[in-house]
């Protein structure tokens, strides 16, 4: 199977700050086959982006996926408290596998 | 809207039998594949079994093969994972989870994009 390794495991930021988190491959990914997802506490994760960039339905603009080969990225310019939680990323080009997260902190 | 609202699990004994559930609506059922998901704080979020839209074709993780049965009822809208021969290590959050585009399914495109979660449901393995 295809290991995620997410970094960094843990980030404390402000609102308003920009967060850019990392997700690694253990090989390279044939096709832009990975999605981000949102998790709060206690709650299910939530679909953000799809096919390395593609925002899901209702997803503001101020998440952006990006990426090839191993190395993926999720950006979120300018945080809101509703963004605070723990971020996957998953791979679904060879079968289906997720990262560990990055939960990201309030300040 | 779309919602899925998980039910059953609990407690059961190592070898022991559980069934978990989902009620779908907001959508047409049965043009959709549905997955099951897990999660542990231990190893995350594990996919574990896919059905197609019409339930002609199941599909499972290693874990589970042998032993977890996934089904549906279209006319119900409703899908279920019955567990059997329980293991400590299958004691998780139970997500019911439906696939971002309609339509017909395989393998690999079964478990692709999760597009909606349903609220988990617990269950546990212990003696």
């Amino acid at each position: 199977d295809i290991v995620l390794t997410q970094s960094p495991g843990t980030v404390s930021l402000s609102p308003g700050d920009r967060a850019t988190l990392s997700c690694r491959a253990s090989q390279g990914l044939s096709g832009n086959f990975v999605a981000w997802y949102h998790q709060r506490p206690g709650q299910a994760p939530r679909l953000l982006i799809h096919y390395v960039s593609r925002r899901a339905t209702g997803i503001p603009d101020r998440f952006s996926g990006s990426g090839s080969g191993r190395d993926f990225t999720l950006t979120i310019s300018g945080l809101e408290p509703d963004d605070f939680g723990v971020y996957f990323c998953q791979q679904y080009g060879d079968s289906t596998t997720f990262g560990q997260g990055t939960k990201v902190e309030i300040k | 809207e779309v919602q899925l609202l998980g039910s059953g699990g609990g407690l059961a004994q190592p070898g022991g039998s559980l069934r978990v559930s989902c009620a779908a609506s907001g959508f047409t059922f049965s043009n959709y594949g549905m997955n099951w998901i897990r999660q542990t704080p231990e190893k995350g979020l594990e996919w574990i079994s896919a059905i197609t839209g019409t339930g002609g074709e199941t599909y499972y993780a290693d874990s589970v093969k042998g032993r977890f049965i996934i089904s549906r009822d279209n006319v119900k809208s409703t899908l279920d994972l019955q567990m059997n021969s329980l293991r400590v290590e299958d004691t998780a959050t139970y997500f019911c989870v439906k696939r971002k585009l309609a339509g017909f399914c395989s393998r690999t495109s079964c478990r692709d994009v999760f597009e909606t979660w349903g609220q988990g449901t617990r269950v546990t393995v212990s003696s």
